[in-house]
């Protein structure tokens, strides 16, 4: 069966920090993957997505990247954060119209 | 284009008492719909998808959700509440078009059950 996991469950970091997030998925080849922000009493904000490695889609312009360096992991990167970063991390995969599996998100407080 | 509408943003019951969380969508096309559940700093957990096949879809935890196309609505229910439904609720659509990846979110519902 096919899992994602996503890491850390919570992160707190300085501004000006870097800032490193990782997902990979089992049990499935070549998914389209996913990463959303949910910002404190506000909706899902998709950030990045990827079809296949080295693809990366950028939704929003913003502090952030992404990549895909392997077919099942998805990094979410900063240089340096800024206090606006703040929220709530989602890892996502999709198949063929399936629907989204999402990891089990992370919790990241710039201070 | 595409769109995607949650008509409350929050929604109080009484355990055992019916729930009823309302979506609506905007699409050219037929499209896919799902229900999502999210509770407090956890991941969405998929609770049911209609995908063309019975408008009728059960899903898990006693949800059920409705596929009207004339009404373009996909509401969600459950004949009675439970306390461990309290979460938030995202009404999600992945537009049938060719080339899109991209599922369209709703603003979420969040539900309340009293006690």
């Amino acid at each position: 069966s096919q899992t994602i996991h996503q890491w850390p469950a919570t992160l707190v970091q300085p501004v000006g920090s870097p800032l490193s997030l990782e997902c990979t998925v089992e049990g499935t080849s070549n998914p389209n993957l996913y990463w959303y922000r949910q910002a404190a009493g506000r909706g899902l904000q998709l950030l990045f997505y990827s079809v296949g490695i080295g693809q990366i889609s950028s939704e929003v312009p913003q502090n952030l990247s992404a990549s895909r360096p392997q077919d099942r992991q998805f990094i979410l990167s900063s240089k340096k954060l800024l206090l606006s970063d703040s929220g709530f991390y989602l890892c996502a995969w999709s198949g063929q119209g399936d629907g989204y599996t999402f990891g089990s998100g992370t919790r990241l407080t710039v201070v | 284009a595409q769109s995607v509408t949650q008509l409350d943003s929050h929604v109080s019951v009484s355990e055992g008492t019916p729930v009823l969380l309302r979506c609506n969508y905007s699409s050219s096309y037929s499209p896919s719909l799902f229900w999502y559940v999210q509770h407090p700093n956890k991941g969405l957990q998929l609770l049911l998808k209609y995908t063309s096949a019975a408008t009728l879809v059960k899903g898990i935890n006693g949800f059920e959700a409705e596929f009207k196309k004339s009404e373009t609505s996909f509401h969600l229910t459950k004949p009675s509440a439970h306390m461990s439904d309290a979460a938030e609720y995202f009404c999600v659509v992945r537009p049938v078009a060719s080339g899109t990846y991209k599922y369209i979110f709703g603003t979420g519902t969040r539900l309340k059950v009293l006690a």
